[in-house]
């Protein structure tokens, strides 16, 4: 089993729309998570943080459930420039686990 | 701000041939990492290195890879004989603190490797 799954997707939506996907992560024990953005032939930048609590940063809200070993990210009112591929990223026993990514594309 | 620099940017080899792959560093990040990503597998961590030293070569495919960190501000990462399974981007990225938790890795720009 992968340490860090994701649903590839694509994930075709209008601008505007609401578009939300998940992470699941096998170490129960991991103890830090991130949502990086990679662009088609480019590095993958930090998009952001996820904290216990749920946090957001503008258009973008991400939520961790220890629970379930999930983390999910979510994208308020589309824009054209967040199609890309969202990568889940999971620090466990101080060891960065990245999934392989949930291509999104936001249509005009 | 200098972000992490790699060099080159494109390589087309043939199969045989020595490859050596370049990173500078964000000036005062001590820890530094090697990954490889293609289609099939994703990214793969390489090698990790915390204050020049190599703590992690775990994800270092066979004896034909090595990674050195001579200095804070470079390292480089060779494949000798090169293969055209190792066909992919080679990125670079650094941190502050290594794997402690809540510190992001900030990534260059990329190697894209053709062997050919």
């Amino acid at each position: 089993r992968k340490e860090v799954e994701q649903d590839p997707g694509p994930f075709n939506v209008p601008e505007g729309a609401t578009v939300a996907f998940n992470c699941t992560y096998s170490n129960s024990a991991s103890q830090s998570f991130f949502w990086y953005r990679q662009d088609c032939r480019k590095e993958p930048k930090l998009l952001m943080s996820v904290y216990s609590s749920g946090n957001e940063d503008g258009r973008f809200t991400a939520q961790l459930n220890r629970a379930s070993q999930y983390i999910s990210l979510l994208i308020r009112d589309s824009k054209l420039s967040d199609s890309a591929t969202y990568l889940c990223v999971v620090n466990s026993d101080y060891k960065l686990s990245f999934g392989a990514g949930t291509t999104v594309t936001v249509r005009a | 701000d200098a972000g992490v620099i790699q060099s080159p940017r494109h390589e087309v080899t043939e199969m045989g041939q020595e490859v050596t792959l370049r990173c500078k560093p964000i000036s005062g990040h001590n820890s530094l990492f090697w990954y490889r990503q293609t289609m099939m597998r994703g990214l793969e961590l390489l090698i990790y290195f915390n204050n020049n030293v190599p703590i992690d070569d775990s994800g270092m495919p066979e004896d034909r890879f090595s990674a050195k960190m001579p200095n804070a501000s470079f390292s480089t990462l060779k494949i000798q004989p090169s293969e055209p399974r190792d066909s992919a981007v080679y990125f670079c990225a650094s941190s502050l603190g290594g794997y402690a938790p809540n510190q992001p890795q900030h990534f260059g720009d990329g190697t894209r490797l053709s062997i050919l």
